[in-house]
């Protein structure tokens, strides 16, 4: 059974850092890998998604990487902002059988202070 | 624009009575979902629909049901046979089905059962 695992649960960053959230998933044979954010109280936004034959995405100031080997996923965002404080999610879509799964993280609540 | 619209954003019900919760995208997309997030737990899948007029449950499907007689429709009922409804529930849609394809989100539906 797959397990999609987010640590830490939470971060506090200074505005400006560079950092990185990790996802971190135990079956390696997976489709693609999807990142989200979600504000409070309302729905998900797909930031990127990584097809198991890509090694990265980028979509402004957030990359994406992927490697399937070590079953690691992480989202790299640059010049931290106040407006960047969210819950980040990681999902992982697979095959399993004739049917094919998504499954979620629990997510990175991250707050930038100003 | 187009997106996916969850209505109603609020929603309060007595034990023992039904109630609908509606989803409508307008994005052309065949695949649509219904997710369950509970605070501290991953997205939880309850029903999808791969195509009109057919559709398969999910990981916690007892206790809901679903239709979807139009493209754009998925309309989701909790039933009173569902223990512990109080949750916040998001609808998504992907050009594609089998949970292989780019996840576009609703903003969500909170219930909460009295």
């Amino acid at each position: 059974k797959q397990e999609v695992t987010q640590i830490p649960a939470a971060l506090s960053v200074p505005e400006g850092e560079n950092l990185v959230l990790n996802c971190s998933f135990t079956d390696s044979a997976i489709y693609n890998l999807q990142w989200f954010r979600q504000d409070p109280g309302k729905g998900l936004t797909s930031l990127l998604l990584i097809q198991s034959s890509q090694r990265e995405q980028t979509s402004g100031r957030l990359n994406a990487s992927l490697d399937k080997s070590s079953g690691r996923s992480t989202l790299y965002i640059a010049a931290s902002q106040p407006g960047d404080s969210a819950t980040y999610l990681c999902a992982v879509s697979e095959y399993t059988g004739a049917n094919s799964k998504l499954t979620f993280g629990k997510g990175i609540t991250l707050s930038v202070r100003p | 624009d187009g997106g996916i619209t969850q209505s109603p954003k609020y929603l309060f019900r007595k034990e023992g009575q039904n109630v609908t919760l509606s989803c409508e995208q307008n994005l052309n997309h065949d695949a649509m979902y219904w997710y369950r997030q509970d605070p501290g737990q991953g997205l939880r899948l309850i029903y999808y629909s791969q195509i009109v007029n057919d559709f398969q449950k999910g990981d916690i499907a007892e206790g809901y049901s679903v239709s979807r007689e139009k493209k754009e429709s998925f309309p989701l009922t909790v039933t009173s046979a569902q223990k512990n409804p109080t949750a916040f529930y998001l609808c998504a849609s992907s050009w594609t089905g089998g949970h292989t394809g780019e996840l576009f989100f609703g903003e969500g539906s909170r219930l909460t059962v009295l």
